[in-house]
């Protein structure tokens, strides 16, 4: 399967830290986004990276890539109360639908 | 510019009933796909349309039929609710190139099958 799995499931931090997440995968991609999920919300696409980018930025979000491992991580700088959401990486390869992981659940406590 | 939109937002059905979840969006994208969402699960593919006119399963289509009505709309319909069809129903635009894709969201629709 070409799922993205991330890890942790679930990952509860204080506001103003860090929060890092992470996704592997199985194949071989295109490209790798991350979406968000507030509760009750659809998904909200954040950030894309190509399978030749190592790191992309966008605001307080660092996405990086290493295909030779599969896997991504996406790093939300100094966490705010409102960053509360689960967290999908979802993945895009030649013929297939994109696929999306089950999701990390971030809890930032203020 | 609404994006995409989704009704009903809530529904209650009794085992056997029939519906239609409603999706529509106004970022002329070809092509909307109808997901469920359960809990531990993820986000499953239902069904998808590529273009107006075609529609195609996705991992979970039992149970459920589509219409692509227009460019703009594409249905989900459940011709006899199961309580296994109790979920989250999401519909997604999305916007494509030759080497990726973006997908946009509507806000869901929370049904429960009784």
């Amino acid at each position: 399967s070409q799922q993205g799995e991330e890890d942790p499931q679930a990952l509860s931090i204080q506001e103003g830290e860090n929060a890092t997440m992470n996704c592997s995968y199985k194949t071989s991609i295109n490209n790798l986004q991350w979406y968000r999920q507030n509760s009750g919300r659809g998904l909200v696409h954040l950030i894309l990276i190509r399978s030749n980018e190592r790191e992309k930025h966008s605001g307080r979000l660092r996405v990086t890539l290493d295909t030779s491992k599969k896997s991504s991580s996406l790093l939300i700088t100094a966490s705010r109360a409102a960053d509360t959401a689960s967290y999908f990486c979802a993945t895009d390869a030649a013929n297939s639908k994109l696929t999306f992981g089950k999701g990390i659940t971030l809890s930032v406590r203020p | 510019n609404a994006g995409v939109t989704q009704t009903p937002k809530f529904q209650v059905l009794k085992t056997g009933q029939s519906m239609t979840l409603q999706c529509a969006q106004d970022m002329n994208h070809n092509s909307m796909y109808w997901y469920r969402q359960d809990p531990g699960m993820g986000l499953r593919l239902i069904y998808y349309s590529a273009s107006e006119g075609t529609t195609d399963k996705g991992e979970v289509p039992n149970g459920y039929n589509v219409s692509r009505l227009n460019k703009r709309e594409f249905s989900l319909r459940l011709e006899s609710a199961a309580p296994s069809q109790t979920s989250v129903y999401f519909c997604a635009s999305v916007w494509e190139t030759g080497v990726q894709e973006t997908q946009y969201f509507g806000p869901g629709t929370r049904l429960l099958v009784l």
